[in-house]
Parts: structure tokens; C-alpha cells; sequence
């Protein structure tokens, strides 16, 4: 099982819409979550981070978190052509010993349509 | 501060070769890591360090792989006898300790082929 995993897409909405990405990881442990934002030949960017269980806004974004679950999903509202990336969570761990690295999913790609 | 600096951006290389990357992270953070992402996957992580010191090495770091962090502040990683399966991006990041935030500064990567 992989320690964080995303679906690899691609994920089409329309523009306009809402963008719904999903990420399930597995270290209960885990207890800071993260989404960049990766486009095509380009380095990932840190777009939202989430710490709590529940919802976190940050303009047309929305991360969720559920540890219960062991879920995170970030929500794009108002879905736009230059959302089209590819969208990576990460996770990572209290430091066990000295762990503070961040463990990617690879990542879904979003295709919003104009 | 510029943000994260990576060089060379891109490497050709010819199996069996030597090649070495560097990172200059933002000035104020002490700690710097090395990730390698190939096509389709997120970045899997390489090693990771807090100030000069190397507090971490991943199983994908086999013996060929070497990083330095000289005096905490640029950081190189070295493969020795390249191989195909190297090919990849190599990302290096760079955050601030004591922060709750984990999350990391990305610099642009450096994009190794190796023919």
C-alpha cells in the first residue's frame, strides 16, 4: 500500500465548476497535510496547507481534512483553463527520528475545459 | 531572495559518467532537501538536511548518490556511474525550522538524461 495516494486523472471538469481532488494516506501518525499545485515541466508549488480536521478556505480554495478517515481533499471553485495542472498531495510526520520529510502522492491531473 | 536556485537546469549525459548538481536555498532556511521525480509520479524523496548536518537518507539513495551541505548553506548531490534508470528530475527544496509549516520552496529542478 502506498503511503499516499491520489487518482491519477485526468480529472476534466468544465469551466466554471468545482474541482474536486481526493488523497487517502495511510500513516495514522501523519499530521500536517499539504497540496501543490505542478505544472507541465515546471516545479511543484505549495498552494494549501491543513493541520485541523474540517475545512480551510484560501480564496477559490478549500482543503478538507479528515483524520478519522484518512482523507484530504482540496476543492477549486470556479474552475479556470489555468488550474490545468497536476495536483499533489503531500504528508508528513511528526519527526521519528528526525522524519520531517514530506511524502508525495504522484499526483492527479486536472483538465479544466473552456 | 530569489527563492530556491538549482544549476544546471538541464544535464546530457553518457552512461557511466560522473555528474554532480548544486542547490542554493533561501538564505534563511537551514533546512534543504533532495527529491527525484520521473514522468508521472510525485516527487520520492532523496535525503534531507538541517544545517550541515545530513539527518536523513532514503533506501532509494544507493551507494552511487552523495550530498553535501558544506558549511549549512549550498548543497550538491553527486551520482557516480550514471545509469539509465537515473534519468529524472531532480528537485531540491528548502524550508525554515521551527516553523509549524512543513511545507517546502521547490527550486526550478534540474532535468538529467542520461544516454
Amino acid at each position: 500500500q502506498k503511503e499516499v495516494e491520489q487518482n491519477s486523472g485526468p480529472l476534466s471538469v468544465p469551466e466554471g465548476a468545482i474541482a474536486s481532488l481526493n488523497c487517502t494516506y495511510s500513516d495514522r501518525g501523519s499530521q500536517s497535510f499539504f497540496w501543490y499545485r505542478q505544472y507541465s515541466g515546471k516545479s511543484p508549488e505549495l498552494i494549501m496547507s491543513i493541520y485541523s480536521n474540517g475545512d480551510k478556505e484560501d480564496g477559490r480554495f478549500t482543503a478538507q481534512l479528515n483524520k478519522a478517515s484518512q482523507y484530504v481533499s482540496l476543492l477549486i471553485r470556479d474552475s479556470q483553463p489555468s488550474d490545468s495542472a497536476t495536483y499533489l498531495c503531500a504528508v508528513s510526520r511528526p519527526p521519528n527520528p528526525g522524519r520531517r520529510a514530506l511524502t508525495f502522492g504522484s499526483g492527479t491531473r486536472l483538465q479544466v475545459q473552456p | 531572495d530569489t527563492g530556491v536556485s538549482q544549476n544546471p537546469r538541464h544535464k546530457i549525459t553518457k552512461r557511466g559518467q560522473n555528474v554532480t548538481f548544486r542547490c542554493d536555498p533561501i538564505s534563511e532556511h537551514n533546512r534543504l532537501y533532495w527529491y527525484r521525480q520521473t514522468l508521472g509520479q510525485g516527487p520520492e524523496f532523496l535525503t534531507y538536511f538541517q544545517n550541515e548536518a545530513q539527518l536523513e537518507k532514503s533506501r532509494l539513495l544507493s551507494d552511487r548518490f552523495s550530498a553535501e551541505r558544506p558549511k549549512g548553506s549550498f548543497s550538491t548531490l553527486e551520482i557516480q556511474r550514471t545509469e539509465q534508470g537515473d534519468s529524472a528530475m531532480y528537485l531540491c527544496a528548502s524550508s525554515l525550522d521551527g516553523v509549524s509549516n512543513y511545507g517546502y520552496t521547490f527550486g526550478s529542478g534540474t532535468r538529467l538524461t542520461v544516454v
